[in-house]
């Protein structure tokens, strides 16, 4: 398997404009979850879905965060207007929990940059 | 509130010189405890998961335990191929999949 697999890996804009990350989970895997990671707050868990149904967004910064699983193998998480502050990486992970406890196996992640 | 907190910061050790990492937590109640090294410019990679206290797991030069208020990563006659950033993770109880990572602690190890 490809392992899981993320598009743009590197995604430059200006504040304002909408900003769209994609992640193809590893297939098979029933969990997807995003994260984003920056210097001072470390790896945060954003959203996760579980059969394509999100389960928790508590970590959705704002409303401007959106993110969205229409089928098994496809995710966006949409940045809707962007700001600096979000500049950030941004992983994709997926897992096959099926009982609870499996290992999240990540992407390469997504470096955004907000100008 | 679920807290994860990783010491040290950074470590630089010689090659060959056995050290250990922590990972000290307070949670309301532990499911998992998840052990991952990153590189740079990469995601995370899977090393270790321990569900209850007094369990060990090792992978070549690396050795993971977990008491109830602790975990320790134990690497012996570390090489510089072990330099990386690694990340302590906690899994709750209540059917909850989120991780709730540390900070990680950046290991250098020097030829």
């Amino acid at each position: 398997d490809a392992g899981v697999i993320q598009s743009p890996r590197h995604e430059v804009t200006e504040m304002g404009q909408e900003v769209t990350l994609r992640c193809k989970p590893i297939s098979g895997h029933d969990y997807l979850f995003w994260y984003r990671q920056t210097m001072m707050r470390g790896l945060e868990l954003l959203i996760y879905f579980n059969n394509n149904v999100p389960i928790d967004d508590s970590g959705m910064p704002e409303d401007r965060f959106s993110a969205k699983m229409p089928n098994a193998s496809f995710s966006t998480l949409k940045i809707q207007p962007s700001e600096p502050r979000d500049s950030a990486v941004y992983f994709c992970a997926s897992s096959y929990g099926v009982t609870g406890g499996y290992e999240q196996f990540f992407g390469p992640g997504t470096r955004l940059t907000v100008l | 509130e679920d807290q994860v907190t990783q010491s040290p910061e950074a470590l630089r050790l010689q090659e060959g010189e056995s050290s250990s990492l922590n990972c000290s937590y307070t949670v309301s109640g532990l499911r998992g405890l998840f052990w991952y090294r990153q590189d740079p410019g990469k995601g995370p990679e899977f090393l270790f998961t321990l569900y209850s206290a007094g369990e060990e797991k090792e992978k070549e030069r690396l050795k993971a335990t977990l008491t109830k208020k602790e975990s320790f990563l134990h690497i012996t006659a570390p090489k510089p191929e072990d330099s990386a950033t690694y990340l302590c993770a906690v899994q709750l109880r209540g059917g909850s999949e989120k991780l709730v990572f540390g900070k990680g602690t950046k290991l250098t190890v020097n030829p």
